[in-house]
C-alpha cells in the first residue's frame, strides 16, 4: 500500500462546477497534511495546509480532515480554467527530523 | 526577489559525466531539501538538512552526493549520470516551526532543474 494515495485521475469539470480531490494515507501518527498545486512545467505551491480535524476554508478552495478515516480532500468550488493543473496531497509525521511524503498527483482539468 | 532559487534551470549531458546542481534560498530557513521528479510526476524526496546537518538520507545511490556549505545552500553533485538520472530535481526549503507544539514542513520550491542524460 502506497503511504499517500489520491485518485489516479485525470478529473474533469465543467467551469463553475465544484472539483473534489481525494486522499488517503496510511500513517495513523501523520499530523500535518498540504496541498500543492503544481503547473505544468513549474514547481508545486502550496495552497492549503490542515492540522486538526474538520473543514478549513481559504476563498474558493476547503480542504476537508477526517483523521480517524485516514482521509484529506479539497474542494475547489466555482472552478476556473486556471485551475487547471495538478494537485499533490503530502502528508508528514511531525518530527524532528519532517518528512513530507507526496501522493501522485491528480490531474484537474477545468473547461470552459 | 526570488525566494528559492536553483542553477541551471536545464542540464543535458552525456551519460557517465559528472554534474552539479545549485541550490539558494533566502528566506532564513533552517531546513532544504532536494526532490527528484520523474516523468510521471513522482515527486519524491532525496534528501534533507537542517542548519548544514543531514536529516533525511531515502534510498539514493550514493552516486548523488548532496553538500550545504552553510544553511541557505545546499547543492548536489551527481557522479557518473546515468540514462535514469533524467527528471525534474527541485530544490525547497522550510520553517520547520508553525506554532507552539506544531511543526511544519510548508514546502517553499524552486523553479527546478531539468536533467536530460543522453
Amino acid at each position: 500500500q502506497k503511504e499517500v494515495e489520491q485518485n489516479s485521475g485525470p478529473l474533469s469539470v465543467p467551469e463553475g462546477a465544484i472539483a473534489s480531490l481525494n486522499c488517503t494515507y496510511s500513517d495513523r501518527v501523520s499530523q500535518s497534511f498540504f496541498w500543492y498545486r503544481q503547473y505544468s512545467g513549474k514547481s508545486p505551491e502550496l495552497i492549503m495546509s490542515i492540522y486538526s480535524n474538520g473543514d478549513k476554508e481559504d476563498g474558493r478552495f476547503t480542504a476537508q480532515l477526517n483523521k480517524a478515516s485516514q482521509y484529506v480532500s479539497l474542494l475547489i468550488r466555482d472552478s476556473q480554467p486556471s485551475d487547471s493543473a495538478t494537485y499533490l496531497c503530502a502528508v508528514n509525521i511531525n518530527t524532528n527530523a519532517g518528512k513530507s511524503t507526496f501522493g501522485d498527483g491528480t490531474t484537474l482539468t477545468v473547461k470552459p | 526577489d526570488t525566494a528559492v532559487s536553483q542553477t541551471p534551470k536545464y542540464l543535458v549531458t552525456q551519460m557517465g559525466n559528472d554534474k552539479s546542481i545549485k541550490c539558494e534560498q533566502n528566506l532564513g530557513h533552517d531546513t532544504m531539501y532536494w526532490y527528484k521528479q520523474d516523468s510521471k510526476k513522482f515527486l519524491k524526496i532525496m534528501f534533507s538538512y537542517n542548519n548544514k546537518e543531514l536529516i533525511i538520507n531515502e534510498t539514493v545511490p550514493n552516486r548523488f552526493s548532496p553538500k550545504s556549505p552553510d544553511k541557505a545552500h545546499l547543492n548536489l553533485h551527481i557522479n557518473s549520470l546515468e540514462l535514469g538520472d533524467s527528471a525534474v530535481y527541485f530544490c525547497a526549503s522550510s520553517p520547520g516551526v508553525a506554532g507552539v507544539g506544531i511543526w511544519t514542513d510548508t514546502q517553499y520550491f524552486g523553479p527546478g532543474t531539468r536533467l536530460t542524460v543522453l
